[in-house]
């Protein structure tokens, strides 16, 4: 089956720096989507990324899909302590978005102010 | 609107005990997930539902079983709880099985001592 992996597991790192989390796929994905979950809450939905190569920005935060559409980054630039949290990526395998989401393990992200 | 409702927030269950986790969502989302967490780890699938009266076994359904008798309920039923199903519970809903996002809920802390 589908497999998505996540590199780094965890990540601690000064306020200021920046941080760069990987996902990979076993298989081809129709989408990839990111998520953000807070310590003790839920995940919440970032973003999704259809296009292959495409790159998306939300302020401090970049989303690249890759060219292949088997991986993707989410890259934090200067980090805050509101960062905190672990991200997930996860896509569905396949050319359409028919599939349910396989999600990677998370990379868990501490800031240290 | 507020998207996918849990309760409870906490339970404490013995062993042996059972007890029904309920989730509803307000969307009009066809698609509905439950999910646990260990500590530290990332999201298994227990079941999920492609709309009302259709159910399916996600990765780990041992233990657990759900119905699915409106579009916007999904309950998760624990019968005879062990401390092995001590994590936590997320209800998950999308308009979509691949694309667009899913929409958690908040979760419900399971203790089984």
């Amino acid at each position: 089956g589908q497999q998505v992996m996540q590199i780094p597991q965890y990540q601690h790192v000064q306020e200021g720096e920046d941080f760069t989390t990987y996902c990979n796929s076993s298989t081809t994905l129709s989408n990839i989507q990111w998520y953000k979950q807070r310590p003790g809450g839920h995940p919440v939905f970032l973003i999704q990324l259809v296009k292959s190569g495409e790159v998306k920005k939300q302020k401090r935060l970049t989303f690249q899909f890759g060219e292949a559409k088997k991986n993707s980054s989410l890259h934090i630039t200067a980090t805050q302590t509101t960062d905190v949290g672990t991200y997930f990526c996860a896509g569905p395998p396949g050319e359409t978005s028919g599939s349910r989401l396989t999600f990677g393990e998370g990379t868990q992200l501490t800031v240290n102010p | 609107n507020a998207g996918v409702t849990q309760t409870p927030k906490f339970r404490i269950l013995k062993i042996g005990q059972s007890m029904t986790l309920q989730c509803t969502q307000d969307m009009n989302h066809n698609y509905m997930y439950w999910y646990r967490q260990d500590p530290g780890m990332g999201l298994k699938l227990i079941y999920y539902s492609v709309g009302a009266g259709i159910t399916d076994k996600g990765e780990v359904p041992n233990g657990y079983n759900v119905s699915r008798s409106t579009t916007e309920d999904f309950p998760l039923r624990l019968e005879l709880a062990a401390p092995s199903q001590t994590s936590v519970y997320f209800c998950a809903s999308s308009y979509s099985p691949g694309g667009g996002g899913y929409t958690f809920g908040s979760g419900t802390r399971l203790t089984v001592v």
